[in-house]
Order: structure tokens, then C-alpha cells, then sequence
């Protein structure tokens, strides 16, 4: 089993510019969540789909976006990156919406 | 002030002491507690969960709970270099329509065993 995969693992982007950050869990499970982590920050809240259909934001969804394709992948947006969105995003996921989470290996994305 | 404070370290001890990882919360409301240990350049995986006050022990790791210290501490014994990494806090609430939203996490402490 992979459990959670994120897909780029790095990416330097220009001021401006989008992207998207795909994340595909195989474990049925049923919540998906993104982070991201900053030094001296801890991990923070991006968006989160409790369930198949349903998306909410979390603590610092400005300049995000997100879709939940399916019941295993779940995408975060960024429309139009700025500098202080640099930080390591982390998919992850949970069997019910207040089980234990299961991460991926995150995405370390630069913006210049 | 920070609902959950954690030393950011960096710790360093020799192969085979006990080290002791510590985080203090200031909401009374937590009730889930958890130890997530990640290593460099990889995702937090799972450690240790526990609910409301008392220990629980995984072979070498211990999780304590002092909720009228709103403190919970992670023991290890006989420390390994392979235990080398960063270890975060969590904790959510439990009230039972609040979910992993109101998780929050420590900043977390890096650990180092020196062999």
C-alpha cells in the first residue's frame, strides 16, 4: 500500500504564476486534509473535505483552493502564488473525520 | 499566547538515556491527545493516542496525560538513533460534533541521539 501520495514532491514557482498540488490516498478512507508547515509555525489548517462531496475551510485558506475529485484524491489550487505561500504542503487523510491522520510526504514549493 | 506550546529543542542526548518530550495547552476542552514523530523531508506519522488523563506505554514509548496541568509528555527509553527526528504534540477536543478540524498541533521539538 502507498497510503498517501502527493504529487510534485518540490516545485519553484514565479510570483503570479498557478499550480495545482494533487494528493490520492489509498486506504477508503473517508476525510482528506492539507497543511502546510512553517518554521516556528507548526502545522496549519489549509482546507478539509470530511467527507466525499463536502469542502470546508480550515485556519489559513486565503489564496487556496481545493476540490474533492473522488473519494481517494482531493487537490489544493493556488490561483496565484505569492511569496509568503513558500512552505511544505502535506496532504493527508482519516478513516472517519475524528480518526487518527494519516500523512503523505508533502510538497516543498518555492515562490520567488 | 499559543493553545499548545511545545520547546522547539534542538535536543540532543546519548544512545540508551530516557528522553522526556513535553507540550502545555491552555484549552481545558482538549480531550484527544497524540504524539506524531517525523523524520527529515518526510511526512508526521503516528506515534501515540490517547484519550483524557493517565499513561500509555508502546514498548519503549510512554504518553502521559496531566490534564489538571494541561500537560502531556512523550517518554522513550533506551533511546536509538533511529528515534532521531522531530516530535509534534496534537490535540483536539471532545465534544462530538467537532472533528480533526480542531486538531492543533505543536511546533515540535528535534530530537538527535547521539550514538
Amino acid at each position: 500500500n502507498a497510503g498517501v501520495t502527493q504529487t510534485p514532491k518540490f516545485q519553484v514557482l514565479k510570483t503570479g504564476q498557478s499550480m495545482t498540488l494533487q494528493c490520492a490516498q489509498d486506504m477508503n478512507h473517508n476525510s482528506m486534509y492539507w497543511y502546510r508547515q512553517d518554521p516556528g509555525m507548526g502545522l496549519r489548517l489549509i482546507y478539509y473535505s470530511a467527507s466525499e462531496g463536502t469542502t470546508d475551510k480550515g485556519e489559513v485558506p486565503n489564496g487556496y483552493n481545493v476540490s474533492r475529485l473522488n473519494k481517494r484524491e482531493f487537490s489544493l489550487r493556488l490561483e496565484s502564488a505569492a511569496p509568503s505561500q513558500t512552505s511544505v504542503y502535506f496532504c493527508a487523510s482519516s478513516e472517519a473525520f475524528r480518526s487518527p491522520l494519516h500523512f503523505g510526504n508533502g510538497t516543498r514549493l518555492t515562490v520567488t | 499566547q499559543k493553545e499548545v506550546e511545545q520547546d522547539p529543542g534542538p535536543l540532543s542526548v546519548p544512545e540508551g538515556a530516557i528522553v522526556s518530550l513535553n507540550c502545555t495547552y491552555s484549552n481545558s476542552a482538549f480531550q484527544y491527545f497524540m504524539w506524531y514523530r517525523q523524520y527529515s523531508r518526510k511526512g508526521p506519522e503516528l506515534l501515540m493516542y490517547t484519550y483524557s488523563s493517565g499513561n500509555k506505554e508502546d514498548g519503549r514509548f510512554t504518553a502521559q496525560v496531566d490534564k489538571s496541568s494541561k500537560y502531556i509528555s512523550l517518554f522513550i527509553r533506551d533511546s536509538q538513533p533511529s528515534d532521531s527526528a522531530t516530535y509534534l504534540c496534537a490535540m483536539s477536543v471532545g465534544v462530538s460534533n467537532f472533528g480533526n478540524e480542531k486538531l492543533t498541533f505543536g511546533t515540535g521539538t528535534r530530537l538527535t541521539i547521539i550514538p
